[in-house]
Formats: structure tokens, sequence, C-alpha cells
């Protein structure tokens, strides 16, 4: 099973800052399988990037992803008050298909 | 518009099965390569994929809850159903189905909170 560290586990900036968050894998994962979520309080995850650098529909190009093999990193340029959340990367493999890292909370410095 | 609405019990009791139950819209379970999966969140904890199956009932399961889990679906009723047997207090989550887009998850449903207590 691989399993996903995300790190740091509490990154604290301040607005118009740049945030850069890490996911490690235990095994190389290909870029296509590589996505982030942002989770807000009492709200479902919300798709931020897919193939590790694709933004979904309606995501601000603030937010930008990369990485391949087992190092990816989810990029927000200039934070605005809107992007402090919880976010998670996720791996699609095979056994088991699914795994989430265990998120890291950004938060207002 | 895709839609997914999670229902099911609020409370079981220790040792009891939880059934939930996945209703979407906006998309038809037998469209090719359609998926949806099963995702916990305890608490304050991490996100916990659990079960996924797809149009051709392809089904896969977490590792470590696999003897517990059972998923199906119901195509004409664009429903996807989750069983969990033998719950336990450290089974109290919120229970969410995702469409399976590619290989994320681009909709979710609103999540279920289930309390496990006696």
């Amino acid at each position: 099973e691989i399993v996903l560290t995300q790190s740091p586990g509490t990154l604290s900036l301040s607005p118009g800052e740049r945030a850069t968050l890490s996911c490690r894998a235990s095994q190389s994962v290909s870029s296509s399988y590589l996505a982030w979520y942002q989770q807000k309080p009492g709200q479902a995850p919300r798709l931020l990037i897919y193939g590790a650098s694709s933004r979904a529909t309606g995501i601000p190009d603030r937010f930008s992803g990369s990485g391949s093999g087992t190092d990816f990193t989810l990029t927000i340029s200039r934070l605005e008050p809107e992007d402090f959340a919880v976010y998670y990367c996720q791996q699609y493999g095979s056994s088991p298909p699914n795994t989430f890292g265990q998120g890291t909370k950004l938060e207002i410095k | 518009q895709v839609t997914l609405k999670e229902s099911g019990p609020v409370l079981v009791k220790p040792t009891e099965t939880l059934t939930l139950t996945c209703t979407v819209s906006g998309f038809s379970l037998s469209n090719a390569r359609m998926g949806v999966s099963w995702i916990r969140q305890p608490p304050g904890k991490a996100l916990e994929w659990l079960a996924h199956i797809f149009s051709n009932d392809e089904k896969s399961y977490s590792t470590s809850l696999k003897s517990r889990l059972t998923i199906s679906k119901d195509t004409s009723k664009s429903q996807v159903v989750l069983t969990m047997t033998n719950m336990d207090p450290v089974d109290t989550a919120t229970y969410y189905c995702a469409r399976i887009s590619g290989y994320s998850y681009e909709s979710w449903g609103q999540g279920t909170l289930v309390t496990v207590s006696s």
C-alpha cells in the first residue's frame, strides 16, 4: 500500500504570502494519478489539482501543482483569505486503489 | 449538473450493520468507466477511502476494512449502496460518496455523519 506523507502538518502564513505544501509517497506514483483537494470546515473536499499539475474546473491560477515520482508539491502563489483550509493529496494506485495523505492545515498567521 | 447525496442512519449501535445509500443525478451509473467511491472522515481527522464500484461492476475495497464492507449499485435507481458490518465507536465519521473522474474525485456528496454509540 502506498502511504502519502504530507508536510508540514500545519502551515502558518499571512494573506499575500506564498504557500508550499509537500506530499511524499512511499513508492513512485504516476503523475497522472496524483490529486490535491481543499477542505473547509463543514464542507466536502473540493478538487483543486489532478494529474499532479492540471487545475480542476474553476480553480484560480494562483493554485499550481508539480512533482513526479515520490515528491509532489502544491503551491499557492499569493494567499487569499479564502485559501485558509486543510489540503489533502490523494493517489490512485492498484492495491488498494486509493489513499489520502493526512492533510496540511493552512492557517492564518 | 452532477450531484450525489448520501442517506442513512445518523446513529447506530455497536455491532450493528450500517447501510448507506448514495443517490446520484446528472450522470448514469451505466456509463462506460463511471465509478463511485465511498470515503469517510472521523471528526477532526483525515480522509479515508473505503471502496469503489464501476459501471462494469468492478469493485475494490480498503485492505484494512475489506472483511466488513460490501458495495453494490442499482443502476435503475441511480444508487450506490455501502454496507459495513460490526460497527464500532471508532467508525464514527462523516461518510462521503464521490464520483471518480479519471483518477480523482471531482464531485462529492455533502456527507452524512454517522455516530456509533449505545
